[in-house]
């Protein structure tokens, strides 16, 4: 599986905007970038997935690069509420079924 | 959406013991899977389950350690065998929405926590 890499922590304030960075230079041509979040005490959720260009939902924005090597999630207004781990993942178009995971970034936000 | 529950939400085991850990999901899924987390760490994918056939292990875990059944589409049980502290952890199982593949979107259920004294 090709491999992502992400800051081990990061911090924001409540109410700014918060971008989530994660590195996939080996993603291959099929590889969807997938962001999963952790809840203190709770399963995975997801946030957002994209292919080639950017997307946005009701929770997340993901900013692609053209190159696809890299990704960004963005939060646009953190609340407490967003505190979590952030997984970013790459589903490959050949095992695309299973979800590895790597060690993500802890999001402090701070009041 | 797929909604997940499992059971039990947490148990305290002595060494030496199995403990068998439920997963139902509200809709018939094909690919269930099921993961450890250790404390402190990331998830691990320790199989997936397919209805229908065995299931398929990831490196370093085995079927007699984690037997693994999957009767029907909306059900799967996962067991921790002969177990030892380290084996405390949290396992969770999860399954693709309504499609399967690279672009679809995984749920999760809440976990059970388990102590191994």
């Amino acid at each position: 599986d090709a491999k992502t890499t992400q800051p081990n922590s990061m911090e924001s304030n409540e109410e700014e905007p918060v971008h989530l960075p994660c590195n996939h230079s080996t993603i291959s041509g099929t590889d969807y970038i997938h962001w999963y979040r952790q809840l203190p005490s709770q399963g995975p959720e997801y946030v957002i997935h994209g292919l080639t260009s950017n997307v946005n939902n009701r929770m997340a924005s993901l900013a692609i690069a053209e190159d696809r090597k890299s990704s960004t999630l963005i939060l646009h207004r953190a609340t407490l509420r967003d505190a979590a781990v952030y997984y970013c993942i790459l589903r490959d178009g050949v095992e695309g079924d299973k979800i590895i995971f790597g060690k993500g970034t802890r999001l402090h936000i701070l009041p | 959406s797929a909604v997940i529950s499992q059971k039990p939400s947490r148990d305290i085991c002595q060494r030496g013991t199995s403990l068998t850990i439920q997963c139902q999901v509200d809709s018939q899924v094909t690919m269930m899977f099921w993961y450890r987390q250790q404390p402190g760490q990331s998830l691990t994918l320790i199989a997936t389950a397919n209805q229908g056939s065995e299931a398929t292990y990831e490196s370093g875990f085995v079927i007699d350690k984690f037997p693994i059944s999957r009767p029907n589409l909306t059900f799967s049980t996962l067991t921790v065998s002969n177990m030892s502290p380290e084996d405390s952890s949290i396992y969770l199982c999860s399954v693709d929405g309504l499609t399967s593949g690279s672009h679809s979107t995984q749920y999760f259920g809440p976990g059970t926590r388990l102590t191994v004294l």
